[in-house]
């Protein structure tokens, strides 16, 4: 596996479930960052690692949980979604030493909200 | 927040054509960047300017870094079928990466 790969790519869950996505850096980078990508609206920064360490969280509901375990891997845990969370999750990576800039995206987890 | 005002927000050009857009904003960013994204997939980093006046080129990709810093554009020369998709511009203020809302581009062969 190369580049930032993120899993399932599709996801649909009821309000009352509870899931997980994945993220998966083979980059070598040391941040990563969730972000929610709605149609027609700028992509909305979520949560962002630093060294392991959350430095971010961009006043998301407590619905969304992340996870860190280490610098290659990043997790977002779901549970008692709304329909508006219907989005495109996208995972992306850093070097911290390059600043917040270069950062390399996954392909995205399609996530429906029924 | 610092925002910043992406236009057009889509373009519908003939195959061959030059394309050009722009972000702008009233916030002075350090670092400007292009992105692209295909549908189904993550945006991927075609461009990153890093100094006032700054033209850098990509292939048929030229971008440039306005020297007031609150603005930059990128142009396509020549268009060809694979170049439709969104194009996103994203600044860095700080510590934070902000994007603009996007120009989806169609390209008619």
């Amino acid at each position: 596996e190369t580049g930032v790969t993120q899993t399932p790519r599709h996801l649909v869950m009821g309000m009352t479930n509870k899931k997980s996505l994945k993220c998966e850096q083979h980059l070598g980078h040391n941040a990563m960052y969730w972000y929610k990508q709605s149609a027609k609206k700028p992509l909305e920064l979520m949560f962002v690692y630093s060294l392991e360490e959350r430095v971010e969280n961009n006043s998301v509901p407590s619905r969304f949980s992340p996870e860190c375990p280490n610098s290659s891997h990043l997790f977002l845990h779901l549970h008692t979604l709304q329909p508006e969370d219907s989005a495109l999750y996208l995972c992306a990576s850093s070097q911290v030493a390059a600043g917040v800039g270069e950062q390399y995206f996954g392909p995205g987890t399609r996530l429906t909200v029924t | 927040g610092q925002q910043l005002n992406q236009s057009p927000q889509s373009m519908f050009i003939q195959e061959g054509e030059d394309v050009s857009m722009n972000c702008t904003s009233s916030s002075i960013f350090n670092t400007w960047l292009w992105y692209k994204q295909d549908p189904g997939e993550g945006p991927v980093l075609l461009i990153a300017l890093y100094k006032a006046g700054e033209l850098t080129s990509n292939g048929r990709l030229t971008a440039q870094f306005g020297i007031t810093r609150k603005d930059s554009f990128l142009n396509i020369s020549a268009s060809i079928p694979s170049d439709v998709g969104i194009y996103f511009c994203a600044g860095t203020y700080g510590n934070k990466l902000v994007f603009g809302a996007g120009t989806i581009l169609r390209v008619k062969s």
